[in-house]
């Protein structure tokens, strides 16, 4: 079993949806977590940090994290056609490295 | 506007082939990463580094790769010989995980094709 679980979809959703990306993980040290947004033919780029457990927003982005549950999720409101990327969860334990999800691959459908 | 280069940016080789990607890490930044990407196994950590010492390569084929880190704006991704099953994306990253800038900046990558 990986140490971190990301759904890959595809998922498919309408413009203007609201959209959940979900990671579990197994390992309850992990203190850092991370969303990568990966667009295709790039190296992927941060979009959100969270530390321990909370949620975090920035415009339309939330992540939200459950250390009790080990369980992140990363909500998109307002969905657009510019947010289709695939989506990498990510985290570690201090200044350990970071272990991806798989990533989850997002269309916005106009 | 710091970013992190990597060369080549593609690479068709045949098996068999040495491969050498280069890497050029923003500067400040003490760690850097070898990641590899395919539609199968997703991102692969296969090494780091830190203050340009070796932290861990376990993830890295010993017998046919290496990296190195010859001064502090060059990291290499060497592999000899190389096997179609090394096709993939590789991306290198750096970062600063000491103070408050805990993450890491990814390269654009180099997609390699060993035919």
């Amino acid at each position: 079993q990986k140490e971190v679980e990301q759904d890959p979809g595809p998922l498919s959703v309408p413009e203007g949806a609201i959209v959940s990306l979900n990671c579990t993980y197994s390992n309850s040290a992990f203190q850092y977590f991370m969303w990568y947004r990966q667009y295709s033919r790039k190296g992927p780029e941060l979009l959100m940090y969270t530390y321990s457990s909370g949620n975090k927003e920035d415009g339309r982005f939330t992540a939200q994290v459950d250390k009790s549950s080990k369980y992140i999720s990363l909500f998109i409101r307002d969905s657009q056609p510019s947010d289709s990327a695939t989506y990498l969860c990510a985290m570690r334990k201090g200044a350990q490295k970071l272990v991806f999800g798989q990533g989850t691959r997002l269309t916005i459908n106009p | 506007d710091a970013r992190v280069t990597q060369t080549p940016r593609h690479k068709v080789t045949e098996m068999g082939q040495e491969v050498t990607m280069r890497c050029q890490p923003i500067l400040g930044h003490n760690t850097v990463f070898w990641y590899r990407q395919t539609m199968m196994q997703g991102l692969e950590l296969l090494a780091y580094f830190r203050n340009r010492a070796p932290l861990d390569d376990s993830g890295m084929p010993k017998d046919r790769f290496s990296a190195e880190m010859p001064d502090a704006t060059l990291a290499t991704l060497k592999i000899q010989p190389s096997e179609p099953r090394d096709s993939a994306v590789y991306f290198c990253a750096s970062g600063s995980l000491t103070g408050a800038e805990r993450d890491q900046y990814f390269g654009p990558g180099t997609r390699l094709l060993v035919l």
